[in-house]
C-alpha cells in the first residue's frame, strides 16, 4: 500500500529565503509525481507533474525533483515571497490510484 | 475550457439528511475523481471513473456514498442519512488519459453537517 509522507508539516521562512519541502512514498512503482498548492479554503493548483522517466522539472522560481529508486521527491521555492504562502501538497499515481501526502503548510514571513 | 467547476460550493445540512454533489469536468478529460479532505489532512481518494464506468471506489465509501458518471461527462456524489463525520471538502478531479497526465482539481464543495 503506497504511503505518502511530507516533511515538515509546517514551516515558516522570512521573505526571499530559498526553501526546500520534502516528499518521500513506500512504493517506488509509480508512474509520475505531482506537487500542487493549496490556499485556504480552495482547490488544490497544480504546480509541476514530474514523470517516473524524469529527474526534474522547473517552472519559474519552482524546481521539483524526483529520486524514484529511493522514494523521494523535492520541491525547492527560490527567492520565496509572501505570496507563496500556501499549503503545498505531493501526490503519487501508481496505476489509476493518486495518492496525496498531508501537505506542508508553508508561511512566508513579509 | 474552464477548469473544472463544482457545485455547490458549500452546503451546510442537518444530520440525516441527503445531499448530492456535482462536478463537471474539463471536456476532453475522460477521468473524474472523487477526493475527500479534513481539515489538516491531504486530499483522500474516494472513487474513481474512466469515462461512464466506475473503476475503483475507496473502503472510504460506505454504503451510504455513491456516485455517478451516467453519459460519461459530470458526475454526481450523493451521501445519504448524512452524520456529522461526513463534514469535510469534497473535491473532485480529472485528467486525461494516460499514465502521465496532470490532474486537475475544481475548487470543491464544502459540507457541514450540523
Amino acid at each position: 500500500k503506497q504511503e505518502v509522507t511530507q516533511i515538515p508539516a509546517a514551516l515558516s521562512v522570512p521573505e526571499g529565503e530559498n526553501l526546500v519541502l520534502n516528499c518521500s512514498f513506500t512504493d517506488s512503482a509509480i508512474y509520475n509525481l505531482q506537487w500542487f498548492r493549496q490556499d485556504p479554503g480552495k482547490g488544490l493548483t497544480s504546480l509541476l507533474l514530474i514523470q517516473s522517466s524524469q529527474r526534474e522539472q522547473t517552472s519559474g522560481r519552482l524546481n521539483a525533483s524526483l529520486d524514484k529508486s529511493s522514494g523521494r521527491s523535492t520541491l525547492y521555492i527560490a527567492a520565496s515571497q509572501p505570496g507563496d504562502s500556501a499549503t503545498y501538497l505531493c501526490a503519487v499515481k501508481g496505476d489509476d490510484k493518486i495518492i496525496f501526502g498531508k501537505g506542508t503548510r508553508l508561511h512566508i514571513l513579509p | 475550457d474552464t477548469g473544472v467547476s463544482q457545485d455547490p460550493r458549500h452546503k451546510i445540512t442537518k444530520r440525516g439528511q441527503n445531499v448530492t454533489f456535482r462536478c463537471d469536468p474539463i471536456s476532453e478529460h475522460n477521468r473524474l475523481y472523487w477526493y475527500r479532505q479534513t481539515l489538516g489532512q491531504g486530499p483522500e481518494f474516494l472513487t474513481y471513473f474512466q469515462n461512464e464506468a466506475q473503476l475503483e471506489k475507496s473502503r472510504l465509501l460506505s454504503d451510504r456514498f455513491s456516485a455517478e458518471r451516467p453519459k460519461g461527462s459530470f458526475s454526481t456524489l450523493e451521501i445519504q442519512r448524512t452524520e456529522q463525520g461526513d463534514s469535510a471538502m469534497y473535491l473532485c478531479a480529472s485528467s486525461a488519459q494516460g499514465g502521465n497526465s496532470p490532474l486537475h482539481f475544481g475548487n470543491g464543495t464544502r459540507l457541514t453537517v450540523t
